[in-house]
């Protein structure tokens, strides 16, 4: 079984700011990570995602996430936020035997102060 | 490929009636999945389908809720009767069979029972 904890679901920065939502996951095999953003009133949509590999993963929009086993976290930053990056954040979790269950924790909303 | 069509995109029904949302998943996606989003309890999963089986339910709230899929490329989610506490933003998720391999949302259901 997997689980996943967003620590903070709100995070407020100044623009220009660095960003940092965190993420911790449990799973009983090594996972498969992703971080999903969604903007208001649209699906979700995918940031970046760590399978194997290389532990820092660069995904669109200047985001990028760190994979750290040690820590079992999979924490998201961007160095400059801008103001549309202002969205819902989710977290994601997959274990990596073939299972398909996608599960997410309960998401952070990120707001960008001018 | 268009991507998950989900129709319709809002839906005002009067409580006690039946509301059937439909899905359209990325073709030669095998995995099929039905999200809610409520502001309360997040992102919950109701149900997912493998190559149209339903393969784990447990996520679906009570009776009232069905889902079916059947053909690769159309699924329902049926709520009978509704209920005002149904209202929320219903998703559905498609993915292909490869596990380190993203879900793709559709754009989501506003449902509101009144």
């Amino acid at each position: 079984a997997q689980s996943v904890t967003q620590l903070g679901s709100h995070v407020s920065v100044s623009e220009g700011a660095l960003v940092l939502l965190r993420c911790n996951y449990s799973s009983s095999v090594p996972p498969y990570l992703f971080w999903y953003v969604q903007y208001p009133n649209q699906g979700l949509q995918l940031l970046l995602k760590y399978t194997t590999g290389a532990t820092l993963v660069k995904g669109i929009n200047g985001f990028e996430a760190e994979f750290k086993k040690s820590e079992t976290s999979f924490h998201l930053t961007k160095p400059s936020a801008h103001m549309s990056d202002a969205a819902e954040y989710f977290c994601a979790v997959t274990p990596n035997n073939a299972g398909n269950m996608l599960t997410f924790g309960g998401g952070t909303r990120l707001m960008v102060k001018p | 490929d268009a991507g998950v069509i989900q129709s319709p995109r809002h839906e005002v029904t009067e409580m006690g009636q039946e509301v059937t949302l439909r899905c359209k998943p990325i073709s030669g996606h095998d995995y099929l999945f039905w999200y809610r989003q409520t502001m309360m309890r997040g992102l919950e999963l109701l149900i997912y389908f493998n190559n149209n089986v339903p393969i784990d339910d447990s996520g679906m709230p009570e009776d009232r809720f069905s889902a079916k899929m059947p053909n690769a490329s159309f699924s329902t989610l049926k709520i009978q009767p509704s209920e005002p506490r149904d209202s929320a933003v219903y998703f559905c998720a498609s993915r292909n069979r490869v596990p380190n391999t993203e879900a793709f949302f559709g754009q989501g259901t506003r449902l509101t029972v009144v």
